[in-house]
Order: C-alpha cells, then structure tokens, then sequence
C-alpha cells in the first residue's frame, strides 16, 4: 500500500514553454502533498504544500506564478513550470500524507527530471 | 526554527559489517518525529525508520535501528551486516511543528566496499 506515483519520469523541453508533472496517490486518498526539488548530491527542498481543495502553501524565495501547483482531488496533484529556462533544469519529487496512514507519514513518488534546453 | 545535521558527507563500510550515521536535530517541540531515509542511485525516496519522540525504545527494523537520545537531540542510525544494496545516500528528517513538514538533513553517501 501507500504507492505515489509520478508522471512523467523524465521531460525535455525548449525554453519557455511550459510542462506539467502530475503526482498521484494510487492507493490512499491524500489530504496533503508536498512538492520538493533537490539539485545534484544535495538534500531536498521543499517548494510548496498542497492540500486537496485549498490553495498551495509556498516556501520562502519559490515563486508561485513560476510554479503552479493544482491539487483538486484527494489523489491528484500537478506541478507546472511555467516559462521554463535553463535554470528550472532539476529533479522534482512529490510526496503525499493520508489522513489513515502512519501519522506524519510522507509516500514518496518517483521523481521527475526536468532538463530545459 | 527546527534543523537537523548530518555532520558526515560519505561513509564508508565492508560489507557485512556494522556503520552507524549521525544526525543531530535541534527543536523546541515536544511531540515530533524523526525519520530516516535512504535514496539510492533510483532517486526514489524510501522510508528505512521512524521513531515518535514519545517512545523511549530505540526503533528497530531487521537490520537498521535507531539510538535516539532525546535530551542531547541525536539520532543515528546503525546498520547491521550491510549488503551491497544498502549503497545510497541516507537522510535524516525531522516532522513536528504545526504542519509536521519535514526538515532535512543534508544526507550521508554510504559506500559499501565488497
């Protein structure tokens, strides 16, 4: 149980078009979900919080209008980069927190590589 | 604000034997939860231990387990027999607070020597 997943796994795009990552919750009914993006040989950072029905909670310094994030169902959250450049290149990895699950817990998708030409 | 340290970039062990990573964590909380995680070459997250804050007894699972001494904000991780496929970067966390988001450490490079 407890299965994330993420789609796609990896995307090329040009710049300044835009892409859409989506994280699902197949098996559990996600009342929170967390976006993260983590650069080469570092730790994950945290860009916004998402819960289903309300608008994302966004970090210090990551730019909402960049970075729109939709969660509308207890199973679906997506991501997109809009106007995309060279410098959104990166990893970005969902996470999502069920109200039924070990409490605090967070079920980690795949993961998302993003390369922007 | 909470943070938590891993104060050691890359370690190293021979298989079959036992390595422990440290993390420190700092945090005016009473209630959390402390995490690790193992990421490996996949990228894909995977959650190795838990342990609740309330809970005196080390948390344990097979292999891996937990010395978690609350008054001075440690909790390490020790494996035990490593294998080959323990080879990831590991990552203590860190949830408590209001929102229980996770607060990371920088991550350990477990190398296992065969």
């Amino acid at each position: 149980g407890a299965v994330v997943s993420q789609h796609p796994s990896w995307v090329i795009c040009k710049s300044g078009t835009s892409v859409k990552i989506e994280c699902r919750s197949l098996d559990f009914q996600a009342t929170t979900m967390f976006w993260y993006r983590q650069f080469p040989k570092q730790s994950l950072m945290l860009m916004a919080t998402s819960n289903e029905g309300s608008k994302a909670t966004y970090e210090q310094g990551v730019e909402k209008d960049k970075f729109l994030i939709n969660h509308a169902s207890l199973t679906l959250s997506t991501l997109t980069v809009t106007s995309a450049h060279p410098e959104d290149s990166s990893f970005y990895i969902c996470s999502a927190r069920g109200r039924s699950i070990y409490n605090n817990e967070q079920f980690f998708g795949p993961g998302t590589r993003l390369t922007v030409l | 604000a909470q943070t938590v340290t891993q104060s050691q970039p890359e370690m190293s062990v021979q298989e079959a034997e036992t390595v422990t990573l440290s993390c420190t964590y700092d945090t005016s909380e009473s209630d959390y939860y402390l995490f690790w995680y193992k990421q490996p070459p996949s990228r894909q997250m995977i959650l190795v231990i838990r342990q609740e804050a309330y809970k005196q007894q080390n948390a344990t699972e097979n292999r891996f387990s937990v010395n978690f001494q609350k008054a001075a904000k440690s909790f390490s991780l020790k494996i035990s027999d490593s294998q080959l496929g323990d080879a990831a970067m590991y990552f203590c966390a860190y949830s408590g607070g209001s929102n229980y988001q996770l607060i990371w450490g920088a991550g350990t490079k477990l190398i296992i020597k065969p």
